[in-house]
């Protein structure tokens, strides 16, 4: 069974530009996160998408953004890029809702931003 | 404000020895707690987990303890092989918002043969 799947591995971006993030979840997974771990931090939830619909934000400004597509795969977007948005970029997926619905993370976009 | 603190960023441990990670949180809320390795270049992966109506929960060689009063929980490996060396994330949630897991800033673990 594939695993969860992100797209690219790798992208650089320059301040005030847009970058997007694709995430494909594990086959019969509806719930996909996004999180962000940037240097000394630990992950930090950006995102919960479940069945197409944005069901849960955490703590981050509105220009981080995001949609779920009917084949559940997602997309983060970061507009007006800053140098602090420099990071890993984990998505992760569950069948379920909710934190007992164990989450199975992507090897994450190293998003860097010059 | 860090809710969920590792404050051990490093743990080396010689192989067939006990390696203790731990764990704090400061928001009563949180009623259930996860334990992610993560090996380089690769995601987080689903270790061990811990509700708090229990203090103790047990997965082979990996062990996790829940204070409550003292909001601390613990995951012990024992015996310690050098496989189990990577990154561990102690996560938390509250029940009422169960799907947004807050995570420590991980313990580096290295065991050495």
């Amino acid at each position: 069974e594939a695993g969860v799947t992100q797209s690219p591995t790798h992208l650089i971006k320059t301040r005030g530009q847009q970058a997007t993030l694709r995430c494909s979840p594990i086959s019969g997974h509806t719930s996909v996160y996004w999180y962000q771990q940037a240097l000394g931090l630990g992950l930090q939830f950006l995102l919960w998408y479940d069945e197409g619909e944005e069901r849960n934000r955490g703590n981050f400004p509105p220009r981080f953004s995001g949609r779920q597509f009917p084949n559940y795969s997602s997309e983060l977007n970061v507009n007006a890029l800053e140098l602090e948005d420099s990071a890993l970029y984990l998505c992760a997926s569950s069948y379920g809702q909710g934190a007992t619905d164990t989450q199975y993370f992507g090897p994450g976009t190293r998003l860097t931003v010059l | 404000d860090q809710q969920v603190k590792q404050n051990s960023p490093s743990l080396s441990v010689q192989e067939g020895r006990i390696s203790i990670l731990n764990c704090d949180y400061t928001n009563s809320m949180f009623d259930y707690f996860l334990w992610y390795k993560k090996y380089p270049a690769e995601g987080p992966t689903f270790l061990i987990s811990i509700s708090s109506i229990k203090d103790k929960n047990e997965d082979g060689r990996f062990t996790v303890f829940l204070n409550k009063s003292a909001k601390h929980l613990s995951l012990h490996i024992v015996p310690s092989q050098p496989g189990d060396s990577a990154v561990y994330f102690c996560a938390a949630s509250a029940f009422h918002d169960a799907d947004k897991l807050i995570f420590g800033t991980g313990t580096r673990l290295q065991v050495f043969p």
